[in-house]
């Protein structure tokens, strides 16, 4: 069965230091893979979103990246994080086989910048 | 205009009522509908998953699609106090290669 794995689950982060979250996929292979953010209270808004190793689609101009250095694994960064970057992170994957399935999200991070 | 419409509630019914949660949306061209459920500080999870027109029962849920109107409804019955979450309605218009729209979710309390 498929699983994904999002790390860590909470974070506190000064104004200014840099930012990496990792989100592993097990169990299928080629999946779709997105970064979502979710500010308290309010929606979800997607950050990135990647088709394959490599390739990267950037949905919001900002002051993060994303990265895809392996199939099944999805990484968010940032050189220096800002306050208004605090937020429930969410990773998500989507079966690119065709079949009748949305997409499964992992547990999240909880990043405070402070 | 937001391509889903979803109202932020909070919603709070008692224990035992029927529960209708409700998007509109402004795409004719989404064809795959979906519901999720989020509980506090966790992530979202898949509950319903419809295609087209037509209803879609799972235990005591229904989900309800009505593409002449843009409107789906998720109708909760004997509602518990597990169920109180916030639940989002997504849609998309392919099944796999597309990007999912989400709603801005609707935060339902069920009282015991």
């Amino acid at each position: 069965s498929q699983t994904i794995h999002q790390w860590p689950a909470t974070l506190v982060q000064p104004v200014g230091s840099p930012l990496s979250l990792e989100c592993t996929v097990e169990g299928t292979s080629n999946p779709n893979l997105y970064w979502y953010r979710q500010a308290a209270g309010r929606g979800l808004q997607l950050l990135f979103y990647s088709v394959g190793i490599g390739q990267i689609s950037s949905e919001v101009p900002q002051n993060l990246s994303a990265s895809r250095p392996q199939d099944r694994q999805f990484i968010l960064s940032s050189k220096k994080l800002l306050l208004s970057d605090s937020g429930f992170y969410l990773c998500a994957w989507r079966d690119t086989g065709g079949g009748e399935y949305g997409y499964t999200f992992g547990s999240g991070t909880w990043l405070t910048v402070v | 205009q937001k391509e889903v419409e979803q109202d932020p509630g909070p919603l709070s019914v008692p224990e035992g009522a029927i529960v209708s949660l409700n998007c509109t949306y402004s795409n004719s061209a989404f064809q795959y509908f979906m519901w999720y459920r989020q509980y506090s500080r966790k992530g979202p999870e898949l509950l319903m998953y419809t295609y087209s027109s037509g209803n879609k029962e799972d235990g005591r849920f229904t989900a309800q699609v009505d593409k002449s109107s843009k409107y789906i409804s998720l109708f909760i019955r004997d509602s518990q106090p597990s169920d109180s979450a916030t639940y989002l309605c997504a849609m998309s218009m392919y099944s796999s290669a597309s990007k999912i729209i989400f709603g801005s979710g609707t935060r339902l309390s069920i009282r015991p």
